[in-house]
């Protein structure tokens, strides 16, 4: 199982600061996802990135793709409330049968008021 | 907006009992998935299906849990005797496509064992 690390574990941060939390792998992956987790709630997709060295922003989130395709960040600027939640990476498997998203733990992020 | 359901939300249930947990992908997809997550731990994968029959699963999917797709619309995850690290959040997810395809993930079925 090719393993994910992500860091920090836990970020606590002001309205209005900006943040990075990384996904780090020995792994390649083939494309990898970014999902945000709210308690209770299933994962939800933010963005996918396939391209090694790929940057691509979503309002205020830019997600990034190591050149090897071994690891990735988010940056959020400006954080708001409402970006509070779990934060998920993903390495997507692909073998002759089938197809795997493997997970790592997560970045909680708290952004108060 | 088109979703996977899941249902029960919750289930409580004794050690050693059978429990199914269903799913209705949406409709058009073509590959479903089951994922746990134990508490306060990472998604977990647990297998993959597709054209009726599993096409990967992991380690953690042993002879006590197998998955079905009865009919056009299910898709079941049955574990016939808990134990009690079982207990954790199910998510059902399917998607349209394989290579780098989004997923869409239910809302999870909590199951606790006792």
């Amino acid at each position: 199982t090719q393993l994910l690390e992500q860091s920090p574990q836990f970020l606590s941060i002001q309205e209005g600061e900006n943040l990075t939390v990384y996904c780090n792998s020995s792994s390649v992956f083939s494309s990898l996802q970014w999902y945000r987790q709210e308690p209770g709630e299933g994962p939800v997709l933010l963005v996918t990135v396939v391209t090694g060295g790929e940057v691509k922003k979503l309002k205020r989130l830019t997600f990034q793709f190591g050149d090897a395709r071994k690891d990735s960040s988010l940056h959020i600027t400006a954080a708001q409330p409402g970006d509070t939640g779990l934060y998920l990476c993903a390495g997507a498997m692909v073998v002759i049968s089938g197809y795997a998203l493997n997970f790592g733990k997560g970045t909680s992020l708290l952004v108060t008021p | 907006e088109p979703e996977v359901t899941q249902t029960p939300s919750h289930q409580v249930t004794q050690m050693g009992q059978e429990v199914i947990l269903r799913c209705v992908p949406i409709s058009n997809h073509l590959y479903f998935y089951w994922y746990r997550q134990i508490l306060g731990q990472k998604v977990e994968f647990l297998v993959s299906f597709y054209n009726n029959e599993i096409s990967e699963k992991s380690e953690i999917f042993d002879d006590q849990f197998s998955v079905e797709r009865p009919d056009g619309s299910n898709f079941t995850l049955k574990i016939r005797s808990t134990k009690l690290e079982d207990s954790a959040m199910y998510f059902c997810a399917s998607s349209l496509s394989v290579f780098g395809g989004e997923l869409f993930f239910g809302e999870g079925s909590r199951l606790t064992v006792l």
